[in-house]
């Protein structure tokens, strides 16, 4: 049981190139998100999925695609990074509410590091 | 718009003596509150959650309190403990319907507790 995974670790882009962000989870949960996090900045929801084959934009979703082809992976995608772009990536799953209240919180990945020059 | 604020980006205290931790928050819908513990290179780990309804939620050396008129909560940690330094972030989310479980973050507190 690997709980939240993400691919890959760390890497290093130039200006203007792609790249894809794989976050892979085994909890069958239903909700799936991307954040990065950013010095003096917390953590800030790029875009995020209530389920398999829908997508929603968070707080900053400009400059990202995100694709919910399956439950268990979320893809983040840069079709064109940008310094601004340099962060650390996290992603995040969730079940869902339950009937009694909030049970669960959110399970985070130990993150990608992205460094774009 | 910081919904979501930790005005203390680091706090030092002694091993042995009470980390007190604040968050302020300006949305008066959020319903639940977490704390969340990360160290270097790993991702956030949950910490305490407490509900709106309530104004105090204990777990072990951890205990969040709420006060809603104010709109305030705090982390204690008693006593503090070499391993707890990390950054802490506190987080917030409404319900709404169904499919909106969002959490918006703080901007985190370091807390580096001194042997």
């Amino acid at each position: 049981n690997a709980g939240v995974t993400q691919t890959p670790k760390f890497r290093v882009l130039k200006t203007g190139q792609s790249m894809t962000l794989l976050c892979a989870q085994d909890m069958n949960h239903e909700y799936m998100y991307w954040y990065r996090q950013d010095p003096g900045m917390g953590l800030r929801l790029i875009h995020y999925s209530v389920g398999e084959g829908t997508t929603a934009k968070g707080e900053v979703p400009d400059g990202y695609n995100v694709s919910r082809l399956k439950k268990q992976n979320f893809l983040l995608g840069l079709e064109s990074a940008a310094p601004s772009q340099t962060s650390v990536y996290f992603c995040a799953t969730f079940r869902a509410r339950l009937a009694g209240g909030l049970t669960e919180t959110q399970y985070f990945g130990p993150g990608t590091r992205l460094l774009v020059l | 718009d910081q919904q979501v604020k930790q005005n203390s980006p680091s706090l030092s205290v002694q091993e042995g003596r009470i980390s007190i931790l604040n968050c302020d928050y300006t949305n008066s819908m959020f319903d639940y509150f977490l704390w969340y513990k990360k160290y270097p290179a790993e991702g956030p780990t949950f910490l305490i959650s407490i509900s709106s309804i309530k104004d105090k939620n204990e777990d072990g050396r951890f205990t969040v309190f709420l006060n809603k008129s104010a709109k305030h909560l705090s982390l204690h940690i008693v006593p503090s403990q070499p391993g707890d330094s990390a950054v802490y972030f506190c987080a917030a989310v409404y319900g709404g319907r169904f499919g909106n479980e969002k959490l918006t973050f703080g901007t985190g507190t370091r807390l580096t507790i001194i042997p």
